[in-house]
């Protein structure tokens, strides 16, 4: 009865490639969100989703696209991975967008590019 | 520009004692302040902190914010191993629309 889940929990690859982390998200929430977790732990926003709609998109790189098919799911596609997208990268999803909401974080895809 | 500072980094305790974690914050328009508790993996929500809630307690962990010092603080007490942790504050900036988070506090309760 996982409440927030992704997949794969690790990624190692080589710079150059393409690849795909997955989220999905039982709560029934409406909004979700991508965040990167660096090497000193610092947690920031990528992107966010309400509805399937993006609200926010961060100043990241093109080579990231987030796809959301539904409301229970946003999708992480990299393309030509490079050594410094080496981090932690959380899903996570509330109720709203709304800042009375908290977030509820899945358990983490480490990747690692080499 | 809008940003979370926490204090200290890091904090090495014996089991029992308290501690106490700051969050400092500069932001145009305050929504809402956010403790989470980081072990190995994801992020767990502990207290939300707003105008209208500005103490939150919840066992041994307990919560204040300070709007006029912009600031909040987490207090642990009669700590225990299994609250050694990343504890990480968070602020929602309303005109940005986003949680912003501090760096973090690594706790470490030793036996």
């Amino acid at each position: 009865d996982t409440a927030v889940s992704q997949t794969p929990k690790y990624l190692v690859t080589q710079m150059g490639n393409d690849k795909s982390i997955k989220c999905e998200q039982n709560l029934g929430h409406d909004t979700m969100y991508w965040y990167k977790q660096d090497s000193k732990k610092f947690l920031k926003i990528m992107f966010s989703y309400n509805n399937k709609e993006l609200i926010i998109n961060e100043t990241v790189p093109n080579r990231f696209s987030p796809k959301s098919p539904d409301k229970a799911h946003l999708n992480l596609h990299i393309n030509s991975l490079e050594l410094g997208d080496s981090a932690v990268y959380f899903c996570a999803s509330s109720q709203d967008w709304l800042p009375s909401y908290e977030q509820y974080f899945g358990p983490g895809t480490r990747l690692t590019v080499t | 520009e809008d940003k979370v500072v926490q204090s200290p980094l890091s904090l090495v305790v014996h089991e029992g004692d308290t501690v106490t974690l700051n969050c400092s914050y500069e932001v145009t328009n305050f929504r809402s302040l956010l403790w989470y508790k980081q072990e190995k993996k994801a992020p767990t929500f502990l207290f939300m902190l707003t105008s209208s809630g500005i103490e939150k307690k919840s066992g041994r962990l307990s919560s204040i914010l300070d709007k006029k010092e912009l600031s909040s603080i987490l207090n642990i007490t009669a700590t225990q191993t299994g609250d050694s942790a990343i504890y990480l504050c968070a602020v929602w900036f309303q005109g940005a629309q986003k949680l912003v988070f501090g760096q973090g506090t690594r706790l470490t309760i030793n036996p």
